[in-house]
């Protein structure tokens, strides 16, 4: 059972251009949602969240979007460096509510920004 | 330390025998994670502990897997009789609290079974 979804397991943008990677959920309790960038041979480093409480939230080059009714986030990079090729993961949590509150990955997608 | 560490970074062994592997989270820190990535797959989530709760050991694929954490810091991930579909990398994370979004990762450990 998937709670987290990344459908595309590989995305190729230009540099410059705008890098948009897709996220679906299938668990309403989550209200926490995150983002993480792996390069290869290291942990995944934090990225960005957002809050179930809002539908947008931005950091610099780096911007969430969360649509709660469809259950969907992505995460835009613009413009993009080929610094930010590597392997993205959405995340998801329950913060609130008493039960463990396990953060639940994606499968990940592999961003390729070419020079 | 700084960050998380884990050890060894690398391990081979042989199937069937057992494997242990060893967390050191970020101190202070009272959530820690046990994560493993196989090859081409997502992040699966294997045991969780925090503070003196019992842990989430729902994520642990077969009871040859088990976790303990001693003191409330270093953790040590022990696999029973290896098989080959246990290589992957396995990674360690901590938060600081049980509300705080934000994990740290280890590097992980590499495990390759033979």
């Amino acid at each position: 059972d998937q709670q987290v979804k990344q459908n595309s397991p590989s995305l190729s943008v230009q540099e410059g251009r705008i890098s948009i990677l897709n996220c679906d959920y299938t668990n309403s309790m989550f209200d926490y949602f995150l983002w993480y960038k792996k390069y290869p041979a290291e942990g995944p480093t934090f990225l960005i969240s957002i809050s179930s409480i809002k539908d947008k939230n931005e950091d610099g080059r780096f911007t969430v979007f969360l649509n709660k009714s469809a259950k969907h986030l992505s995460l835009h990079i613009v413009p993009s460096q080929p610094g930010d090729s590597a392997v993205y993961f959405c995340a998801a949590f329950r913060r609130y509510g008493g039960a463990t509150n396990k953060l639940i990955f994606g499968t990940g997608t592999l961003l390729a920004v070419q020079p | 330390g700084a960050g998380v560490s884990q050890s060894p970074s690398n391990k081979v062994t042989e199937k069937g025998k057992d494997v242990e592997l060893r967390c050191d989270p970020i101190s202070g820190h009272t959530a820690l994670y046990w994560y493993r990535q196989s090859l081409g797959q997502g992040l699966e989530f294997l045991i969780y502990f925090q503070g003196n709760s019992a842990p989430d050991k729902s994520g642990l694929p077969s009871d040859r897997f088990s976790a303990e954490r001693t003191g409330g810091s270093v953790s040590t991930l022990t696999i029973q009789r290896t098989q080959q579909e246990d290589s992957a990398v396995y990674l360690c994370a901590s938060r600081r609290t049980e509300l705080n979004e934000k994990l740290f990762f280890g590097s992980g450990t590499q495990l390759s079974v033979l």
